[in-house]
């Protein structure tokens, strides 16, 4: 079936340090990729998402390309913030396929000065 | 802003109780869903609607019933609660245009 995997948290950081919270996936069909956030005591809000290979989303200073080669969806800040404290999800759905998410667990990433 | 309200927010109950939750969109979407959050799991699909009246079970069903009787609400329902089923429940409605899906702020149960 269609998984997707990120990496243990939680991230701890410095203010301006670079972030990579690393994803990969396995889908049985042509998937799309998203990433969504949530701050604490939210709801989940899109980040950013890309629906084909090498097509990168972008958003806030996030960025994330799909790779496809290697089956993956990093997710990149160069200088986070304090703000960017909150919780990661990567996701997935399959094109044409009720367009069902699947989740990875979550990375939480704690941002400090 | 998706246009999605959930309600309760909070809820306590007991073990055997019925509960429902509602999910409440304005923005005339046809597919809707139901999610619940656990630490370790991410969000896991319980239950979806593609319309009025036609509902499909998602990987985490057992338990768990849905109705849609009207296309702005989404109703979950938990016909005797169990402590296993305490959690973060998320609704959420899918933009088709963008093919994405939008979420609600969430109700938080506890089972006793």
């Amino acid at each position: 079936g269609d998984s997707v995997t990120q990496m243990e948290g939680p991230v701890t950081l410095s203010e301006e340090a670079c972030l990579t919270i690393n994803c990969t996936y396995t889908a049985t069909g042509y998937p799309s990729l998203f990433w969504y956030v949530q701050y604490p005591g939210e709801g989940l809000q899109l980040l950013l998402k890309a629906t084909k290979a090498d097509d990168k989303g972008s958003n806030k200073g996030f960025e994330a390309t799909y790779r496809k080669e290697t089956t993956s969806f990093h997710l990149e800040k160069g200088s986070v913030q304090v703000s960017d404290s909150a919780v990661y999800f990567c996701a997935l759905t399959i094109t044409g396929g009720g367009n069902k998410l699947t989740f990875g667990t979550g990375t939480q990433l704690k941002v400090e000065l | 802003d998706a246009g999605i309200t959930q309600s309760p927010r909070h809820k306590v109950t007991e073990t055997g109780t019925p509960v429902t939750l509602r999910c409440h969109q304005t923005e005339n979407h046809r597919y809707m869903y139901w999610y619940r959050q656990d630490p370790g799991h991410g969000l896991r699909l319980i239950h979806y609607s593609y319309g009025v009246k036609d509902t499909d079970k998602g990987e985490v069903s057992d338990g768990y019933s849905v109705s849609r009787s009207k296309t702005e609400d989404f109703l979950l329902t938990l016909e005797s609660a169990t402590s296993s089923q305490t959690s973060v429940y998320f609704c959420a409605i899918e933009r088709e245009i963008a093919d994405t899906q939008y979420f609600g702020p969430g109700t938080r149960l506890t089972v006793l």
